[in-house]
């Protein structure tokens, strides 16, 4: 299905453990984007990537490792959960130039830590 | 750095009438892009209408449209007819033009719309 797709959507895991969220788009996006979205706060950028192989932080990247080794994927792992890491994680996709450009978002995973 | 603030963190409107969100930012910036998302219950992020600042006119689409005010930095999504579907979540949102490190999102904190039948 073309698109912006996330996995898995719902997550439970303990305090301590490596979680890898995993996105993929279809439509060769140039630009792809981690958020995390926390009551009282809207959406804030973990990390974000240019393009394969480059990829840089956002505003709250601490404790979270990103990677992009195909343009059409960026997985976020969380090296070590922590319960203030419980969010719901959304994942954008965007090209690259262009006045009109608009960033298209997954569906977004609710990760719970216990 | 650029902010964005929405200060309503709730609003009601009844069906079929109009409802104003507001939306202020800051920013030293020219030229950017502001953007308002709506996210229904099933979380998808929804994009429901786009400005660019060196536009004068305000942006419209269908029910929705935009009043721009540059020189207040502000951005409010008026809703008209209101409908139960518009019953959402709704982030205002900032972005610098492409070309840069970045063309991350700079979102608000969101205010939530009840549609009243």
């Amino acid at each position: 299905d073309a698109g912006i797709t996330q996995s898995p959507r719902y997550k439970i895991t303990e305090t301590g453990r490596q979680v890898t969220l995993m996105c993929h788009q279809t439509w060769s996006h140039s630009y792809m984007f981690w958020y995390r979205q926390d009551l009282g706060h809207g959406l804030r950028l973990i990390y974000y990537s240019a393009a394969a192989d480059i990829t840089d932080k956002g505003e709250v990247p601490d404790g979270y490792v990103v990677s992009r080794s195909k343009t059409e994927n960026f997985p976020l792992t969380l090296e070590s959960a922590t319960r203030s890491q419980t969010s719901v994680y959304f994942c954008a996709s965007g090209p690259l130039t262009g006045r009109t450009d608009t960033q298209y978002f997954g569906p977004g995973t609710r990760l719970t830590v216990l | 750095a650029q902010t964005v603030t929405q200060s309503q963190p709730e609003m009601s409107v009844q069906e079929a009438e109009t409802v104003t969100l507001s939306c202020t930012y800051d920013t030293s910036e020219s030229d950017y892009y502001l953007f308002w998302y709506k996210q229904p219950p099933s979380r998808q992020m929804i994009l429901v209408i786009r400005q660019e600042a060196y536009k004068q006119q305000n942006a419209t689409e269908n029910r929705f449209s935009v009043n721009f005010q540059k020189a207040a930095k502000s951005f409010s999504l008026k809703i008209s007819d209101s409908q139960l579907g518009d019953a959402a979540m709704y982030f205002c949102a900032y972005r610098t033009p492409a070309g840069g490190a970045t063309n991350k999102l700079i979102f608000g904190t969101g205010t939530l719309l009840a549609v009243q039948p």
